[in-house]
């Protein structure tokens, strides 16, 4: 299955500023998935991004908040804007797995903002 | 957004001991999945279930496909330390016209020694 680099693995941000957190897989694929995962709770699917189209969010995440770029079929970035206490949380991305089906996910950004 | 019912929340479990978990859902899906985290890492896929009433095992692990499609049941036999994490089910459904991967509120378990 795809391996899937994430960065950065953590950091602590002041509220107000903005964090870009970027994502890289071993091999092409078609869509690539960012998901949240807010303290001890599961995960949220924020949006779907797509190669050479704009992202599509799912209920609650706006593009002012989390502007995705996907600039190729190996590499895309989440932003999370304008940051506040409440966005403290793991932000993951996730790619269509080529084996028996299902998600192979980055090991995360566990993000901190204070 | 939407979750899937997942119970235990939690559980404390001896070592040797058999483990299991279910995860419900109002929805029919057609896969169900199985995931285990670490702290520190992303979700790892245990077990993958394609239909209604399939049953599936990855060495210790046994999950089924509710007949119902509306449920899934993961079971971990003989219990080691190092199956401590949290595990989640997710279930890939028909949302708003496009199949999207729900996942469920998380199982964590801890295994005593």
């Amino acid at each position: 299955s795809a391996v899937i680099s994430q960065k950065p693995s953590r950091d602590i941000c002041q509220r107000g500023t903005s964090l870009t957190i970027q994502c890289q897989v071993d091999s092409q694929v078609t869509m690539m998935f960012w998901y949240r995962q807010q303290p001890g709770q599961s995960l949220t699917l924020i949006a779907t991004a797509n190669q050479g189209s704009e992202a599509t969010y799912e209920s609650g995440f706006v593009i002012d908040k989390f502007p995705i770029s996907r600039p190729n079929l190996t590499f895309s970035t989440l932003t999370v804007s304008n940051m506040s206490p409440e966005d403290s949380s793991i932000y993951l991305c996730s790619v269509e797995g080529d084996g028996p089906g299902g998600y192979t996910f980055g090991s995360g950004t566990r993000l901190t903002v204070v | 957004g939407q979750q899937l019912n997942q119970s235990p929340q939690s559980m404390f479990i001896q070592e040797g001991e058999d483990v299991s978990m279910n995860c419900t859902s109002s929805s029919i899906f057609n896969t169900w999945l199985w995931y285990k985290q670490e702290p520190g890492e992303g979700p790892v896929l245990l077990i993958a279930l394609y239909k209604a009433g399939e049953l599936t095992s990855n060495g210790r692990l046994t999950a089924q496909f509710g007949i119902t499609r509306k449920d899934s049941f993961l079971n971990i036999s003989a219990s080691i330390p190092s199956d401590v994490g949290i595990y989640f089910c997710a279930g890939r459904g028909r949302t708003s016209g496009t199949y999207k991967y729900i996942f469920g509120t998380g199982t964590r378990l801890k295994v005593l020694a």
